[in-house]
């Protein structure tokens, strides 16, 4: 059985603050690592897909990286916004191609 | 271009009866996957069809079945419905098999009763 772990949870920030969230997934039979946003009564919207150890990837203020070797992501958000609200999923998918997510992290931005 | 799209939206079911949810993908997607939406166990896959073949399938009871039209449109069936089968059903779709995104619709929110 396929592990991926987000952390934390569920997470509050100041509007302005910068924050950043942690996906940890099997190093093995690896594919590629996706990020989604998911924003209440939305469907979930894919931020990035990475497949190469050291990849980086960046989106107006928000910007992950990936590491394979050690089997983990970070998503970091700069300038927190309100509409930056929603609950970051990541996925992994492995040889199969078939993505196993993990339960996510849950932001709340305040004004 | 249009999303994805999914019926009907909401759903209220009765034990044991049987329900078909659809799933039409972005135009020109030959691959739909299918996951559930739970609050404790989080998204979960259920299986993927490509070409009208299902190519990948979970760890889900046979009484999860699904099948893809020549449009490339989906269906997913759950036949005898349990309690534990209310939840969000969302579909996704990708161009191909070789393209990693996936775009998802909005979701079946299913009530078993």
């Amino acid at each position: 059985i396929l592990n991926v772990e987000q952390s934390p949870q569920s997470l509050h920030v100041q509007e302005g603050d910068s924050t950043n969230f942690t996906c940890s997934f099997p190093s093995s039979n690896f594919y590629a690592l996706h990020w989604y946003r998911w924003e209440t009564a939305k469907s979930p919207e894919a931020l990035f897909v990475m497949t190469l150890n050291g990849d980086e990837k960046k989106k107006g203020r928000i910007s992950a990286t990936l590491n394979t070797k050690e089997g983990y992501s970070y998503l970091y958000i700069k300038g927190s916004q309100p509409e930056d609200s929603a609950t970051y999923l990541c996925a992994y998918s492995g040889s199969a191609r078939q993505l196993t997510f993990g339960s996510g992290t849950q932001l709340t931005v305040l004004p | 271009k249009a999303g994805v799209t999914q019926t009907p939206r909401y759903l209220i079911k009765t034990r044991g009866q049987q329900v078909t949810l659809s799933c039409s993908p972005i135009s020109g997607h030959r691959s739909v996957s299918w996951y559930q939406q739970t609050p404790g166990q989080g998204l979960q896959f259920l299986f993927e069809y490509f070409s009208e073949t299902q190519r990948n399938k979970g760890n889900f009871p046979g009484r999860f079945s699904g099948r893809q039209f020549s449009n490339s449109r989906s269906e997913m069936n759950v036949s005898t419905l349990e309690l534990g089968d209310s939840a969000l059903y969302l579909c996704a779709s990708r161009g191909n098999r070789s393209q990693e995104t996936q775009y998802f619709g909005p979701g079946t929110r299913l009530l078993v009763l």
